[in-house]
């Protein structure tokens, strides 16, 4: 139990244009969703907390208007990232918080590359 | 602010040995968690520890918390060329719905 996935797992895409990821919990309801970012070889660090019917909580020096999130259901989280760059090439990944276990859980991660 | 530090960075070791990563914390964290990412893959969920003195084990994997000293222990036993991999530790707070802010990872190499 306890599956997030994530779609597309990878994605290639043009400066200037944008990309929607979606993180689904396949087998449980997340009222809170997280989105984080892994670049090559370093640590995830957190960008915003999503929660259902609400707006998303975005972390300190992440741009609000750049990373959109909708958390439109239970099972359900998006991020676009508008007017890609090539920084924000990194590897996108979501995680869904179980009230059961009281632990989040990851999904497969989507990699970003913007040329 | 919660910051996590975790140590040693990178650990090569032989099969059979036994060794322990460390991650200190630097404010009150009500939970500690640790994953395991493989390359080019997600986390998977391996320990939460919820308390003082919390001790868990999975196979070869044993994780301890003391929050007094707020270090957490990942102790691995008879290494195995299997538990290859990246190793973070991760700090949250508020209950488990709360971000969580992650170590820099140890990337844990055992040879045969």
């Amino acid at each position: 139990g306890a599956v997030v996935s994530q779609h597309p797992s990878r994605v290639i895409c043009k400066s200037g244009t944008s990309v929607k990821i979606e993180c689904r919990s396949l087998d449980f309801q997340a009222t809170t969703m997280f989105w984080y970012r892994q670049f090559p070889k370093q640590s995830l660090m957190l960008m915003a907390t999503s929660n259902e019917g609400s707006k998303a909580t975005y972390e300190q020096g992440v741009e609000k208007d750049k990373f959109l999130i909708n958390h439109a259901s239970l099972t359900l989280s998006t991020l676009t990232v508008t007017s890609a760059h090539p920084e924000d090439s990194s590897f996108y990944i979501c995680s869904g918080h179980l009230h059961s276990t009281d632990t989040q859980y990851f999904g497969p991660g989507t990699r970003l590359t913007v040329l | 602010e919660l910051k996590v530090e975790q140590n040693p960075l990178f650990l090569s070791m032989q099969e059979g040995k036994n060794y322990t990563i460390y991650c200190n914390y630097s404010t009150t964290s009500d939970r500690l968690y640790w994953y395991r990412q493989d390359p080019g893959k997600s986390l998977e969920s391996l320990f939460v520890l919820l308390s003082n003195g919390a001790v868990k084990q999975e196979g070869r994997l044993m994780a301890s918390l003391d929050t007094k000293a707020r270090l957490s222990t990942l102790h691995i036993t008879a290494a195995v060329h299997d538990l290859s991999a990246t190793y973070f530790c991760a700090g949250g707070s508020g209950g488990g719905a709360d971000g969580l802010t992650f170590g820099k990872g140890t990337h844990l190499i055992i040879q045969p």
